[in-house]
């Protein structure tokens, strides 16, 4: 079954610290993208990518890098992490093409910035 | 730009009862809606989606209708079982080819035996 994989699936990091979450996907998918979850707030885009080696800004990139050195890969960078930062992160892909535009998440990052 | 309200933050039932979850939602383009839910601890996934107007589509006892004239896709189910207690999510894209979805903020639903 095709799948998309987050390591890790915790995290604690400190105020300042570069912290770099990955994703893996099986589904053969050109596009990925990384969500950010807050308590009581739907997903908001931060970065996506519809191609290996290019990366865009979705509508919340401030404070964060995003690289997909291939098509399976997909990481995170966030240099100087802040408190603001703590949240859960799901990365998700779909196939090119899918103009119905369905994603395939990953169970998600918790991350804690203390 | 565009945007998805959802209204109720919470919603309890007991099983067996009937269940709306509001959403209704602004864009300029012709809109891909959708459901996720999202089991707790879990990835959300895919319930339902529709572009076209006035047509009820279902999965797994919930349904949807997509009404242009009121920009609404309410989400529905006659009789709520307790395995549908989690976070539902309406989402819309534009009918692009690029997989960027707004969310709206999601229902907890709760149903108690």
């Amino acid at each position: 079954e095709a799948a998309v994989t987050q390591s890790p699936r915790s995290k604690v990091a400190v105020t300042g610290g570069k912290v770099t979450l990955s994703c893996h996907q099986t589904n053969n998918h050109d596009y990925m993208y990384w969500y950010r979850q807050d308590t009581g707030h739907g997903l908001r885009l931060i970065h996506y990518s519809y191609v290996a080696d290019s990366t865009e800004k979705g509508d919340i990139p401030d404070g964060y890098k995003a690289s997909r050195p291939s098509q399976e890969n997909f990481s995170l960078i966030l240099e100087l992490a802040s408190l603001s930062q703590t949240a859960v992160y799901f990365c998700a892909s779909s196939r090119q093409g899918d103009s119905q535009n369905t994603l395939y998440f990953g169970a998600g990052t918790r991350l804690s910035v203390l | 730009g565009d945007s998805v309200t959802q209204t109720e933050g919470l919603v309890t039932l007991t099983k067996g009862l009937p269940v709306m979850l509001n959403c209704t939602y602004q864009t300029t383009y012709s809109p891909f809606l959708f459901w996720y839910v999202q089991h707790l601890n879990e990835a959300p996934k895919l319930l339902l989606k529709s572009s076209t107007d006035n047509k009820r589509t279902e999965h797994q006892g919930f349904y949807a209708t997509l009404h242009k004239s009121s920009s609404s896709f309410h989400l529905q189910k006659s009789s709520v079982q307790l395995s549908d207690s989690a976070l539902y999510f309406c989402a819309l894209s534009p009918r692009t080819n690029t997989g960027k979805l707004t969310f709206g903020d999601g229902t907890v639903l709760t149903v108690k035996p």
